[in-house]
């Protein structure tokens, strides 16, 4: 199964950009890129996806490099509410629901 | 707000026993995915349901098995529970049409003594 690589964890100060990398350099031709985040006590929260060419939209963008073996999610601005653990994840579009999760990236936003 | 609910919150069973967790989610969801998450990991895809039957299995064994009802809700069983499945169970829905987008539900906290 293909993987993602994440750092463990990454600090940022409130207000300011945040690139949080991703690495997939396993990943098939039907895999799509997401990206989701997950609070304490609750379930993961779409951020975004992507295939092949960056995206945005009102959460963040999405990165993508031209060989598709890793990403990179941004947020534009931090805000407090923005502090969580980040998942990168391969979504297989022919194995029907089959998403690989890495273990994330816990991301502490400093005031 | 997702709309996706899980019951019960929190369960606690003893080894070998079964459980039944439950996911309902909203009108015109109509995929239901399945996910174990251990403390401090991320989830790990267990199996997913559409139209009532299952479609996409990830590698877990046959005691790990699910239901999807007409009425947007489902359900996972666990037989012969072992401690290592102590872990927050998670369901996760699709709309129709927006296939890409998980909806998920808060979990359910089991823990197997």
């Amino acid at each position: 199964d293909a993987k993602t690589t994440q750092p463990n964890s990454m600090e940022s100060n409130e207000e300011e950009p945040v690139h949080l990398p991703c690495n997939h350099s396993t990943i098939s031709g039907t895999d799509y890129i997401h990206w989701y985040r997950q609070l304490p006590s609750q379930g993961p929260e779409y951020v975004i996806h992507g295939l092949t060419s960056n995206v945005n939209n009102r959460m963040a963008s999405l990165a993508i490099a031209e060989d598709r073996k890793s990403s990179t999610l941004i947020l534009h601005r931090a805000t407090l509410r923005d502090a969580a653990v980040y998942y990168c994840i391969l979504r297989d579009a022919t194995n029907a629901g089959k998403s690989t999760f890495g273990d994330g990236t816990t991301l502490t936003v400093k005031p | 707000e997702t709309g996706v609910t899980q019951s019960p919150t929190h369960l606690i069973k003893t080894r070998g026993q079964q459980v039944t967790l439950r996911c309902s989610s909203q009108s015109g969801h109509n995929t239901v995915s399945w996910y174990q998450q251990a403390l401090g990991q991320g989830p790990q895809f267990i199996f997913q349901y559409y139209r009532e039957e299952e479609n996409g299995r990830g590698n877990f064994p046959p005691r790990f098995s699910g239901l999807q009802f007409p009425n947007y809700s489902s359900e996972l069983n666990v037989n012969a529970l072992e401690l290592d499945d102590s872990a927050l169970y998670l369901c996760a829905t699709t709309r129709v049409g927006s296939y890409n987008e998980q909806f998920f539900g808060p979990g359910t906290r089991l823990t197997v003594l």
